[in-house]
C-alpha cells in the first residue's frame, strides 16, 4: 500500500525550539508539499518542492523552511517556534500535471508551549 | 486568483438522507476539480476527481459532476451512513504549474443513526 509518512503524530515543543517535521513517501512522487490545517482557516500551503533541492514558497512561509534533499523526503523546518505556530501539518506528495490528486500522511499535530 | 467556495456547516444528516454539499469554484483556464474526506484525527484521502467539464467523479456511493457553466462540483450520496460522518474538501488544481491545489475551507457531515 503506497503512503505518506509522518515522523510524529503528536508533539509538544517549547517556545524558541528548532522543530523539525519528516515527511516520506514511498511512491517515487516529484512534488511534495506542506500545509497546516487550522479550524476556521482550511488547509493553507507553507511550502513546496517539485524536485530534489527545490523548493517554493507557498502563501505562508514565514517562520518556516524546508530541505529536501532526496526525492523520498522532505522536512519542514520551525527555526524558533512560536505559540501562534500550534497547528496540524499535513505533508502531501504528487506526480506532476494537474489530474493527479495529492496522497496525504496523517497529520502531525504540533502543540507549542 | 483561483479560489474555491464551499457551503457552510455543519450538516446534519439523518442516517439514509440524501447529502448534497455545494462547491462552486472560480478558475482561469481547465482545472482538474477533486473532493477530499478527513476522517477524524486523519489526514485527507482523495474520495474523487474530475478532469475535464461533463466528468463525473464517483466513489463509494458518492458522485460529483464538473459543470463548467455554473462553476460548480456539488458532492452527492442517494443515502448516508452513520461512517460518512467527516470533512469533506473541494478542490481544484492551479493551472499554473507543479499541481497545486486550491482547497474550500471544508464542510463537517455529522450523520446520525
Amino acid at each position: 500500500d503506497v503512503k505518506v509518512t509522518q515522523s510524529s503524530r503528536y508533539l509538544v515543543k517549547r517556545t524558541g525550539e528548532k522543530v523539525f517535521l519528516e515527511c516520506v513517501q514511498d511512491m517515487d512522487h516529484e512534488n511534495m508539499f506542506w500545509y497546516r490545517q487550522d479550524p476556521g482557516l482550511g488547509l493553507r500551503l507553507i511550502y513546496f518542492s517539485y524536485d530534489v533541492k527545490m523548493k517554493e514558497k507557498g502563501d505562508i512561509p514565514e517562520g518556516y523552511s524546508v530541505s529536501r534533499e532526496k526525492k523520498e523526503r522532505f522536512s519542514l523546518i520551525l527555526e524558533s517556534a512560536s505559540t501562534n505556530q500550534t497547528s496540524m501539518y499535513l505533508c502531501a506528495s504528487s506526480l506532476p500535471g494537474q489530474n493527479y490528486g495529492y496522497t496525504f500522511g496523517s497529520g502531525t499535530r504540533l502543540t507549542v508551549v | 486568483g483561483n479560489s474555491v467556495t464551499q457551503m457552510e456547516g455543519p450538516v446534519t444528516l439523518s442516517e439514509e438522507a440524501f447529502l448534497t454539499i455545494n462547491c462552486t469554484y472560480t478558475a482561469t483556464g481547465y482545472p482538474s476539480l477533486f473532493w477530499y474526506v478527513q476522517y477524524p484525527g486523519e489526514g485527507l484521502q482523495l474520495l474523487l476527481k474530475a478532469t475535464k467539464a461533463d466528468d463525473k467523479g464517483s466513489n463509494k456511493g458518492f458522485e460529483a459532476t464538473y459543470r463548467k457553466e455554473t462553476t460548480s462540483f456539488h458532492l452527492e450520496k442517494g443515502s448516508v451512513q452513520v461512517s460518512d460522518s467527516a470533512v469533506y474538501f473541494c478542490a481544484l488544481s492551479d493551472s499554473g504549474g507543479y499541481n497545486k491545489l486550491i482547497f474550500g475551507a471544508g464542510t463537517r457531515l455529522a450523520v446520525h443513526p
